[in-house]
């Protein structure tokens, strides 16, 4: 399969801090996402970023492809930031497709 | 409509017992996904249905059985199982399963084996 390394492990934030998650992977790619699953459980999808940059309110990510990394950032943190940050890529390969591998997330806590 | 909805939230089964975990969307997508996720880990791929055919099974023990009634549903029907497939089983569903698509999860199903 491909390799996916995701750093920090863990990160504690202030409310109102910014932060960078980042995202390495070993193989081309032509499908990358990042998820939050929050303490109940539920992964939400971000960004469906294959390439480029993107921005959503506080949440923005960019991935260089050709460097097979993807980086998250979070500006402006809140509480309900806090749970795991997944990255999930799928390799550019035939018999992959359909197959997201995901990193081992990192473990955002942001304190009041 | 963005949402895949997942049933029951929580199950507790014993190792003789046979139940079925449920997954619903309504968003016109053709493939649908299940996961199984351990504490603390991300979660692993275990069956893709595309266009209601089975097109991945990552070598998954037969205790666990996946059905497509239609491109709407989803079903894992478990029997048998032990107490380490105690885990969150996430449904996901995507446009058509053949590759660069976004994924939407449902909120999961804990499952305790006992």
């Amino acid at each position: 399969g491909i390799q996916v390394e995701q750093s920090p492990p863990d990160l504690i934030l202030q409310e109102g801090a910014n932060s960078t998650l980042r995202c390495n992977f070993s193989d081309s790619v032509n499908n990358l996402q990042w998820f939050h699953q929050n303490p109940w459980g539920q992964l939400i999808n971000l960004f469906y970023i294959p390439s480029g940059t993107k921005q959503n309110g506080r949440l923005s990510a960019t991935t260089v492809a050709t460097e097979r990394y993807s980086l998250l950032y979070i500006s402006s943190s809140q509480t309900t930031d806090s749970g795991v940050y997944f990255c999930a890529v799928e390799r550019h390969r035939g018999s992959t497709l359909g197959r997201l591998y995901f990193g081992r997330g990192t473990q955002l806590t942001v304190w009041p | 409509d963005t949402e895949v909805t997942q049933t029951p939230k929580h199950l507790v089964m014993g190792m003789t017992n046979k139940k079925s975990l449920k997954c619903e969307q309504h968003m016109g997508h053709r493939a649908m996904y299940w996961y199984k996720q351990k504490a603390k880990k991300p979660p692993e791929l275990m069956f893709v249905y595309s266009y209601e055919k089975l097109s991945i099974n990552e070598s998954v023990p037969s205790r666990f059985s996946p059905e497509c009634p239609n491109s709407s549903l989803l079903n894992l029907h478990l029997h048998a199982l032990q107490p380490e497939d105690s885990a969150l089983y996430l449904c996901a569903s995507s446009k058509a399963g053949t590759g660069r698509e976004k994924l939407f999860f449902g909120s999961g199903t804990q499952l305790s084996v006992l």
